[in-house]
């Protein structure tokens, strides 16, 4: 299994408080990605990164900011959390192991999540 | 914009069935097409990957998916149904261009009968 973890795994916390959720991973890969899963919605990317200090929003990352400081870790904020915000989020890395221009796919590999409620 | 479905929501079979979920994509250029599968409280796990060649690709537990372009289809498919294969499963895709990319469906909850 690839060597990422999330920390926390369970969270309770108010509307309008300050949430960070950390991502850390072994494996050196170059890409990391943060996503949100709620039912009937599948899983939809709020941001990723492409390498340190560089990073890209996705299709849901109103509300959410992240940092990458270090090739291991990607945190995820929620500034003001809302209860919109309640949900299982995922961390996934993925490398383009050939080589940037690599014609093959990403695969991505997947932390264990994050369940948070807001309250 | 590239999208997933998924048909069905929850499929039920019993034990010993052939297992059969469904995905379509919309893109008109072939993109990669990737099924995962996820247990109670665990992540994501890769089932098995199309990128190029061979339209029938075989994955872990049995699995197996056929790429089929003209009907823009990579369904998910397994001989006989095992307890041990009630999970929720994921069809994606990602897009040649820009592959470090995935696109969810909605995702296929499998169960299985005694």
């Amino acid at each position: 299994d690839a060597g990422i973890t999330q920390s926390p795994r369970h969270k309770v916390t108010e509307t309008g408080t300050p949430v960070t959720l950390r991502c850390h991973q072994t494996e050196n890969h170059r890409y990391m990605y943060w996503y949100r899963q709620d039912p009937g919605h599948g899983l939809r990317l709020i941001h990723y990164s492409y390498g340190v200090k560089d990073t890209d929003k996705g299709e849901v990352s109103d509300g959410y900011s992240v940092s990458r400081s270090k090739t291991e870790d990607f945190l995820l904020t929620l500034e003001s959390a809302t209860s919109s915000q309640t949900s299982v989020y995922f961390c996934a890395i993925s490398d383009p192991g050939q080589g940037l221009f690599s014609p093959l796919p990403y695969e991505q590999y997947f932390g264990p999540g994050t369940r948070l409620t807001v309250t | 914009a590239q999208s997933v479905t998924q048909l069905g929501s929850h499929v039920s079979v019993s034990e010993g069935a052939l297992v059969l979920l469904r995905c379509n994509y919309s893109s008109s250029v072939p993109p990669y097409l990737f099924w995962y599968v996820q247990y109670p409280n665990q992540g994501l796990q890769l089932l098995l990957k199309y990128t190029t060649g061979a339209t029938l690709v075989k994955g872990i537990n049995g699995f197996e998916a056929e790429f089929k372009k003209s009907e823009t289809s990579f369904h998910l498919t397994k001989p006989s149904a095992h307890m041990s294969d009630a999970a929720e499963y994921f069809c994606a895709v990602s897009d040649r261009g820009s592959s470090y990319k995935l696109i969810f469906g909605s995702g296929t909850r499998l169960l299985v009968r005694p």
